[in-house]
């Protein structure tokens, strides 16, 4: 299965320590994106790379989240200092230039 | 500020009813129209979506959806429904003149009774 790739699938983590989760997009695909998804909600855009450059983040991207995508291929999104309000599912898509985005499993996040 | 609407928030249906979910957006430029579809325990998957031409659009498991300029709108559609489509739907636009973030409505429930 080549697909969008995430990990891990599930983090559970004290509330103040940090996380990071990592996306592997489908091979080629120059665009990745990241989205937050809480129970009965559908997706809210994170931010959006094409290529390593990073070019646009949404409000919801507080400074305690960072996102990189060092070489252009997978994508890390860390989390400082974890709120309970930072429980949700972290979806990854990738894009190869236009949509559609194709979407990986999503890691979940759940801060106690 | 751009937003996606869609008007269920969770649909109940016997298997062969006809079914439509609406979904209205908020955007007065070009755009991109999608339907997406979570099964239980799985990732979002593309059902169909709409670019430029004929407004009814055909997609995978015999889905359609047909784009209404003038409201707005675009609506999914399925004949005969199974109790293999109960999953959640999301609709979501893309606003090409705005930049490539998705917008999606807040989802569908669809339960599909046996």
């Amino acid at each position: 299965d080549t697909g969008v790739s995430q990990n891990p699938r599930h983090k559970i983590t004290k509330r103040g320590q940090n996380v990071t989760f990592r996306c592997d997009p489908i091979s080629e695909h120059n665009r990745l994106y990241w989205y937050r998804q809480t129970l009965g909600q559908g997706p809210e855009f994170l931010t959006y790379f094409q290529n390593e450059a990073q070019l646009e983040k949404s409000r919801l991207l507080s400074d305690r989240f960072s996102a990189e995508r060092p070489k252009g291929s997978f994508s890390t999104l860390e989390i400082q200092r974890t709120e309970q309000g930072d429980s949700a599912m972290y979806l990854c898509a990738s894009s190869l230039g236009a949509p559609p985005l194709y979407f990986g499993e999503g890691s979940w996040l759940t801060v106690v | 500020a751009q937003s996606v609407s869609q008007h269920n928030h969770h649909v109940i249906l016997s298997e062969a009813a006809s079914l439509e979910l609406g979904c209205n957006y908020s955007y007065g430029g070009t755009v991109n129209l999608f339907w997406y579809v979570q099964y239980p325990g799985q990732h979002l998957q593309l059902l169909l979506k709409y670019f430029s031409g004929d407004p009814l659009v055909k997609g995978i498991k015999g889905f359609e959806a047909e784009f209404i300029k003038s409201k707005f709108s675009f609506n999914l559609r399925k004949p005969s429904v199974q109790w293999s489509d109960t999953a959640e739907y999301f609709c979501a636009v893309n606003d090409v003149s705005y930049g490539q973030n998705f917008v999606f409505g807040p989802g569908t429930r669809l339960s599909v009774l046996p």
